[in-house]
Order: C-alpha cells, then structure tokens, then sequence
C-alpha cells in the first residue's frame, strides 16, 4: 500500500485559496488519489478524487504531477466551514482506505 | 440524499457487556467497513465485508467480531467490553463495481466503556 506525506497543520485567511499538498511517491499505477476532509465530530466526508487527470467538482480541485507522486487539494474560497482535518488517501484494488494522520486546516477570519 | 446510518450517536457501556453497534445504508453498496478512530491513531481499519456473510479481518479485530446478515446492514459486536474499547466507532460503505467511487460515512458512534 502506498504511503502518504501531508504536513500536520495549515492555516488560510478566509475567502483565500487554501493549497494542500500530499506526497504519495509509492503510489502504484492503478491506484487513486482520494481526498476526505472531517470536520469534529463528524464522519469523514468524500471531497474528489483522481487518477491522472486534474479533477474539479463543486467543492474542490485536485492537481496531480505528472509523475503521479504528488497531489495538491485545492479550495479555491476557504470558508470558515472549511476548518477540518483533510486526508490524503490512496485507493488500491482491495477497495481499502488506509488512513494517516492527515492535515488540521484552520480558516482564520 | 444518500445515507449510512449508524444507530446510536452516543453509548455508554459496563465492562463486560456485550455490545452491538448497527450500521444500515441505502445505498445497495456490497462493500461495507467498520473503523475505529483515536486521537493521535487516525481511523484504523476493524473489519470490512465484500458481501453478504463475508468479512475480512483489517488491521486490528481483536476484541471484535461481525455480522452482515443483510447486504444493507453491518454490524459490529463487542463480545465483552472493556474499558480500551472506549472510541469513536464509524462505519463506511463503498460500491465494489470499480475503484473509482467513493465511500460514504455516517456520522459515528462515541462509544464509553466504564
């Protein structure tokens, strides 16, 4: 299973883009990017996810390198709803979410 | 609006109860996951289902077992309770069909064992 590297805490200014990048330089060719965010105390929530391509959808943006090693989640006007902890998880053919400790993002007024 | 629900949001338990935790979606999702989540630990993967009466060991299933009777539902059963399974337990569900889906979570249990 590929492991992930993403910093342990961010802060953003609200209305600002907030960048989240991960490492996942063991990725293998098959498997996926997926990107979760919880928020306290609540179940974690699917944000995007993606193979090769940048992705987008009505919460975020996804860009992958080239070489696939590397991600960064994109929320393009931070809120201070958006203060969470956001995953960087790999998905491989075991349909298994392996979990590290992610990033505590923090909007700040 | 899509949903896994898991049936209670808060429990507190005695030592050596036996103790089930229910996990229902609404999805027709085959695949089915229960985690548990500490600080410091992240979630970390109890037991998972590719189908009905199927279950997969994950990383760590002492102290636990499942049941999935029905393809809606999971549960989880603590044989006799004891105060280091006090967590926060979630279930999640995916669809098999390929990699490229994602899963769905409800919104946990916070389980005290005193």
């Amino acid at each position: 299973d590929a492991k992930t590297t993403q910093p342990t805490s961010m802060d953003c200014a609200e209305g600002r883009a907030a960048n989240l990048p991960c490492n996942h330089s063991t990725i293998s060719g098959n498997e996926y990017v997926y990107w979760y965010r919880q928020i306290h105390s609540q179940g974690p929530q699917y944000i995007i996810h993606g193979l090769k391509n940048n992705e987008t959808n009505e919460m975020a943006s996804l860009i992958i390198t080239e070489d696939r090693k590397s991600s960064t989640l994109i929320l393009p006007h931070a809120t201070l709803r958006d203060t969470a902890v956001y995953y960087c998880i790999p998905l491989g053919s075991n349909y298994q979410l392996i979990w590290g400790a992610g990033t505590k993002l923090i909007i700040k007024p | 609006d899509v949903k896994v629900t898991q049936s209670s949001r808060y429990l507190v338990k005695r030592t050596g109860e036996k103790v089930f935790l229910e996990c229902v979606q609404d999805m027709d999702h085959e695949n089915m996951f229960w985690y548990r989540q500490d600080p410091g630990l992240g979630l970390r993967l109890i037991y998972f289902s590719y189908d009905v009466k199927m279950k997969e060991k994950g990383d760590i299933p002492e102290g636990y077992s499942v049941s999935r009777e029905k393809k809606e539902r999971f549960s989880l059963i603590l044989e006799s309770a004891s105060t280091n399974q006090t967590s926060m337990y979630l279930c999640a569900s995916s669809d098999s069909s390929s990699m490229n889906t994602e899963a769905f979570f409800g919104q946990g249990t916070r389980l005290t064992v005193v």
